[in-house]
């Protein structure tokens, strides 16, 4: 069936590394995503959102980059800090009018000092 | 504002045991959602609700019901827990998303283990 997946269940990057985390859609009507933060023991924290209009958007050391013709999410995380250690998930909105954003099962990134 | 705030932080409760998870919202947002999620993996959608009065199923009800009788409101009701049904439970919010946003507003959840 449809989903959204992630390729990496878990990805170690050395301090001050660049980060990417990637993620596979498949509804090619959906229409917004979401990638949230989630550290040990806490809910889920918004990081960034992008709508399926546009192809980047850059946050503070966060760019979400999307290509709709590979159905394709990606998170940059700029010079990772041992803070950036978490579980990302990515979410979709699976177009207009749906109540309720599918999530990934989450990649955990692992930053080594 | 406090945002979504859940009740408890932990329970421990034993097979055919009740109890209602609690969720409560400050920020006026009209969807409120229930997920489940075990170890390791990801969220689960169990229900959700659109308005006071109105709830629906997600991917996984069996074994919950769910109320609104208010917008700030959203509790959870097990009614015979079973093993399975441990797992860290999260309460989510958003506002109606008419700019075409529908960023969910997470709470700190509850971890409940059924033995």
């Amino acid at each position: 069936g449809e989903s959204v997946g992630l390729h990496l269940p878990t990805l170690s990057v050395q301090e001050g590394d660049n980060s990417i985390i990637n993620c596979a859609y498949s509804n090619s009507a959906s229409d917004y995503f979401i990638w949230y933060k989630q550290e040990s023991g806490k809910g889920p924290q918004f990081i960034i959102d992008i709508r399926s209009n546009m192809d980047k958007r850059q946050g503070q050391r966060v760019t979400v980059l999307l290509n709709k013709t590979v159905k394709h999410l990606s998170l940059q995380i700029a010079a990772t800090q041992p803070g950036d250690s978490a579980v990302y998930f990515c979410a979709e909105n699976r177009g207009t009018g749906r109540r309720a954003l599918t999530f990934g099962s989450g990649t955990r990134l692992q930053v080594q000092p | 504002n406090a945002g979504v705030t859940q009740t408890p932080k932990f329970r421990i409760l034993k097979i055919g045991q009740s109890m209602t998870l609690q969720c409560t919202q400050d920020m006026n947002h009209n969807y409120m959602y229930w997920y489940r999620q075990d170890p390791g993996m990801g969220l689960k959608l169990i229900y959700y609700s659109v308005g006071a009065g109105i709830t629906d199923k997600g991917e996984v009800p069996n074994g919950y019901n769910v109320s609104r009788s208010t917008t700030e409101d959203f509790p959870l009701r097990l009614e015979l827990a079973a093993p399975s049904q441990t797992s860290v439970y999260f309460c989510a919010s958003r506002p109606r998303g008419e700019m075409g946003i529908y960023e969910q507003y997470f709470g700190p959840g509850t971890r409940l283990t059924v033995t």
